[in-house]
């Protein structure tokens, strides 16, 4: 199976200041249909996950700009360019390039300073 | 709007089953793939398995294979995800998510269900 692995796992931000996680594949994200099937994730407290990111880089509708996603391959980032206080939460990378298993990261906690 | 809405919590007694609803409404029922996606305390998100809700077929995660059972019934637009042979561990929230057929996986996701299982 395809390991997810994300950096930091906790990360306290300040608001207003950007933020960054990182997730790793073991294997190579690229779809033979030429996609890459890596979605993000925002769990804040109490709530079900809500999408945030799909196919690396595109936002889900509702999403605030703040928040992008790039990479290729094997390494991806969320980012969040201001940190606000509805920002609070954990963060997750999915993959679902290797169909028909879809594998989460760990999860990245972002808590304010 | 889309809405996946799931009932509420169980409580089980351990070697026994549940099975766990998720009703859809707002799209073609039939049109889209379900996931399950458990969450135990404290934990990630772990995925457990998918159904095509247009032909039923279905997809596990190996570590559930044998255990996990996920049906629908198209005339309710509802899925549903049995877990048999329940112990301590499987103490979690159980959430279904629909897959979107412009933007794909996981796009829209219910409230969860609490599951319990305990002596």
């Amino acid at each position: 199976d395809v390991v997810m692995t994300q950096s930091p796992l906790s990360l306290p931000v300040t608001l207003g200041q950007p933020a960054s996680i990182s997730c790793r594949s073991s294997q190579s994200l690229v779809h033979s249909d030429g996609n890459t099937y890596l979605n993000w994730f925002q769990q804040r407290p109490g709530q079900s996950p809500r999408r945030l990111i799909y196919k690396v880089s595109n936002r889900d509708s509702g999403v605030p700009d703040r928040f992008s996603g790039s990479g290729s391959g094997t390494d991806f980032t969320l980012k969040i360019s201001r940190v606000e206080a509805e920002d609070v939460g954990v963060y997750y990378c999915m993959q679902g390039t290797h169909w028909p298993t879809w594998t989460f990261g760990q999860g990245t906690k972002v808590e304010i300073k | 709007q889309v809405q996946l809405v799931q009932a509420g919590g169980e409580v089980k007694q351990p070697g026994a089953s549940v099975k766990v609803s998720c009703k859809a409404s707002g799209y073609t029922f039939t049109s889209y793939a379900l996931h399950w996606v458990r969450q135990a305390p404290g934990q990630r998100l772990e995925w457990m398995g998918w159904i095509n809700a247009g032909n039923g077929n279905t997809k596990y995660s190996q570590k559930f294979q044998g255990r996990v059972t996920i049906t629908r019934d198209t005339s309710a637009s509802t899925a549903y995800m049995e877990l048999s042979s329940l112990r301590s561990e499987d103490t979690a929230v159980y959430y279904c998510a629909g897959d979107d057929i412009l933007t794909g996986y996981l796009a829209y996701w219910g409230q969860g269900t609490l599951v319990t299982v305990s002596s």
